[in-house]
């Protein structure tokens, strides 16, 4: 089973739209972790955030902010005012705080964002 | 300096050839890994590296051997490789296995003809 789902395989905005990119998760654990990473065509992945299971405040860093939602296992992404440097793949990830996947990621599929000018 | 350094940035190897590819970090984590990504794809793991001793092997095919010299060098050998193999080799580092936002390069585009 897909521990991390991305529905949203593309999204296509016009600058200054605000974009909302979802992250639906799976899992047992009661302590896990999760992430957001930015892919730009160069190829890097991009660490955003990391949220804990235990820390439901939702963050917000410039235009970035996230809402991580237990109750929903949710933990959404919203870009506001986008701009074309936003354009990149997004990918969710999550880590459980098990012995035999320590350090182990699980990425969701990642959705290509496209900021039009 | 959150930089994980990745040599080369582009190889193309043939089928028996044997090639290395080098991640390097300086910010004193001890966890490093390499990760594999095909096009449109998201990154799968490949090899863990716990205090520069292999904690996770995803199954991979012998023909890529990983090594860790020492807690800022990471090695990925490759031998006799397919052209299935070509894809984007991903380094990342982070502090430890636990609690992990991991740092990663900019990759290696591999490709094998």
């Amino acid at each position: 089973a897909q521990k991390v789902t991305q529905a949203q395989t593309e999204i296509s905005v016009v600058e200054k739209e605000d974009v909302t990119l979802d992250c639906v998760y799976e899992t047992r654990d009661t302590t896990y972790y999760l992430f957001w990473y930015k892919q730009p065509p160069s190829g890097e992945l991009v660490f955003l955030i990391r949220r804990n299971s235990f820390d439901e405040q939702n963050e917000i860093s410039g235009r970035y902010s996230w809402n991580f939602q237990k109750s929903t296992s949710s933990f959404n992404f919203t870009i506001t005012a986008s701009q074309v440097v936003d354009s990149a793949v997004y990918f969710c990830a999550l880590s459980e705080n098990r012995g035999s996947t320590l350090g182990r990621l699980y990425f969701g599929r990642g959705t290509q964002l496209t900021v039009w000018p | 300096d959150t930089e994980v350094t990745q040599t080369p940035k582009h190889l193309v190897m043939g089928m028996t050839n044997k090639k290395s590819l080098k991640c390097e970090q300086h910010m004193g984590h001890r966890a490093m890994y390499w990760y594999k990504q095909k096009a449109k794809k998201p990154p799968e793991l490949m090899f863990v590296y716990s205090y520069e001793k292999l904690s996770i092997n995803e199954s991979v095919p012998s023909r890529f051997s990983p090594e860790c010299p020492n807690s800022s060098l990471l090695n990925l050998h490759l031998h006799a490789l397919q052209p299935e193999d070509s894809a984007l080799y991903l380094c990342a580092s982070s502090r430890g296995t636990t609690v992990t936002e991991a740092f990663f390069g900019q990759g290696t585009r591999l490709t094998v003809v």
